[in-house]
């Protein structure tokens, strides 16, 4: 059974600092792009990063590029979120999840999710 | 940047049909997916490919792609499809989700 279980989030005041962890299993982790996925409160979804199995392409939206560093560790099944210079607007529910590279990419698995609040 | 467009609500009657469209310029020479998020829940792909659907979906959900407009159809919708639904696209290798629908069964 494919799944993905986040970890690290919390309260961090504004400027600060978190690093998400996803710990996948039930899946070959080091065959599958991976992804963050963001949903503010009782806002939509909004795709953060990305990054190729073997970690050589990385790609972020243009809010959070310079901030955020999306990582993977295949020894460990495990997908990382480094998010640096934390704004209110960051703050939301983060979801890790499996990408699926065919044609009309998608994500087939999430997690459950961790939040993030960044408040003073 | 690219962006797609869904209606905030739709209102169905138990049993009745329910469509949910999603537009996006030319979105009909992309595929379009979507997934179905119940309250407090994470998001779960009900349609991908445009029309095909994961195994353990039900049959009620199908969907079709054309022109500007993908659109997902619950046939015989039940109270356990009370949910928000969001449309997802790839564009410029990023993804792009719809702004999301609230589907009410009344």
């Amino acid at each position: 059974e494919v799944q993905l279980v986040e970890s690290g989030g919390g309260l961090v005041q504004p400027g600060g600092s978190l690093r998400l962890s996803c710990a996948a299993s039930g899946f070959t982790f080091s065959s599958y792009w991976m992804s963050w996925v963001r949903q503010a409160p009782g806002k939509g979804l909004e795709w953060v990063a990305n990054i190729k199995q073997d970690g050589s392409e990385k790609y972020y939206v243009d809010s959070v590029k310079g901030r955020f560093t999306i990582s993977r560790d295949s020894a460990k099944n495990s997908l990382y979120l480094q998010m640096n210079s934390l704004r209110a607007e960051d703050t939301a529910v983060y979801y890790c999840a499996r990408e699926v590279r065919v044609a009309g990419t998608f994500f087939d698995y999430w997690g459950q999710g961790t939040l993030v609040t960044v408040s003073s | 940047s690219y962006e797609l467009t869904q209606p905030p609500s739709v209102s169905v009657s138990p049993g009745q049909t329910a469509s949910i469209t999603c537009s996006g310029d030319k979105l009909g020479e992309k595929y379009a997916c979507w997934y179905q998020q119940k309250a407090g829940q994470s998001p779960v792909l009900v349609i991908y490919q445009d029309n095909k659907r994961p195994s353990g979906i039900p049959e009620r959900f199908s969907g079709s792609n054309s022109g500007n407009t993908a659109t997902l159809t619950i046939s015989g919708t039940q109270a356990m499809d009370e949910a928000d639904y969001y449309c997802q696209a790839w564009d410029s290798s990023t993804y792009v989700f719809g702004t999301g629908t609230k589907v009410t069964v009344l």
